[in-house]
């Protein structure tokens, strides 16, 4: 039963391309969450989505940053025009149950995707 | 802004120490606790949750919970070299229901 699994591991982009990052959730598991960890710093909430509708995305940038989860294949989380700012750790977790409350035994996180922008 | 506040450390300790690792958060509110261990480059990995005021032990590892001071703790006994890493604390937002993380506390644990 595999984890959660993201990819790429590493991600170069220069200034002004899209990322493109994906997050394929634990068998079983519908919804998915992204956290952004910028260098020295903690781990931020993004985006929390379910099969084919995003449920809270305060988290999110109001511009370039934008996710979704289709009803078949991973979530994707798409950033566009990348400025040097982005580059960070962007990890993803995943639950099988109907909140963005981590439960009882946390989060699984996926094994993340380091972005550079150069 | 609620906030959960670490140390960034580096928190040194010899090897066969106690390391004691603090976190304090300012959401009154808050029920769930969680410290989590992250190797350089790697992902979190969940090693502790603590819900209830007191001390909740898993082998090498203690969490302590003063939900009065708003204060919680992660104890390390027999600390070891594989045990450097940074420890991020979580907290549970009573509001929103999602996690808030510290920025974490690096420990290195010298041989």
């Amino acid at each position: 039963n595999a984890g959660v699994m993201q990819n790429p591991r590493h991600l170069v982009r220069r200034r002004g391309q899209e990322a493109r990052l994906r997050c394929s959730p634990m068998k079983g598991h519908s919804h998915v969450y992204w956290y952004r960890q910028l260098p020295e710093e903690g781990l931020k909430f993004m985006v929390y989505l379910q099969k084919e509708n995003i449920i809270d995305e305060s988290g999110m940038p109001k511009e370039r940053f934008s996710a979704e989860f289709p009803k078949e294949g991973p979530s994707i989380l798409r950033i566009q025009q990348v400025v040097r700012g982005d580059s960070a750790a962007y990890f993803c977790a995943s639950s099988s149950t109907g909140t963005a409350v981590p439960g009882r035994s946390g989060y699984t996180f996926g094994s993340g995707t380091r972005l550079t922008v150069v | 802004q609620k906030e959960v506040e670490q140390n960034s450390g580096p928190l040194s300790v010899p090897e066969g120490a106690i390391a004691s690792l603090n976190c304090t958060y300012s959401d009154r509110g808050s029920q769930s606790f969680f410290w989590y261990r992250q190797y350089s480059g790697k992902s979190p990995e969940l090693i502790m949750f603590i819900y209830s005021n007191g001390d909740k032990e898993d082998g090498r590892f203690t969490a302590q919970l003063n939900k009065a001071s708003q204060y919680v703790s992660l104890l390390i006994r027999d600390s070891q070299p594989s045990d450097s890493a940074t420890y991020l604390c979580a907290v549970v937002d009573s509001g929103t229901y999602k996690y808030i993380f510290g920025t974490g506390t690096r420990l290195k644990v010298l041989a």
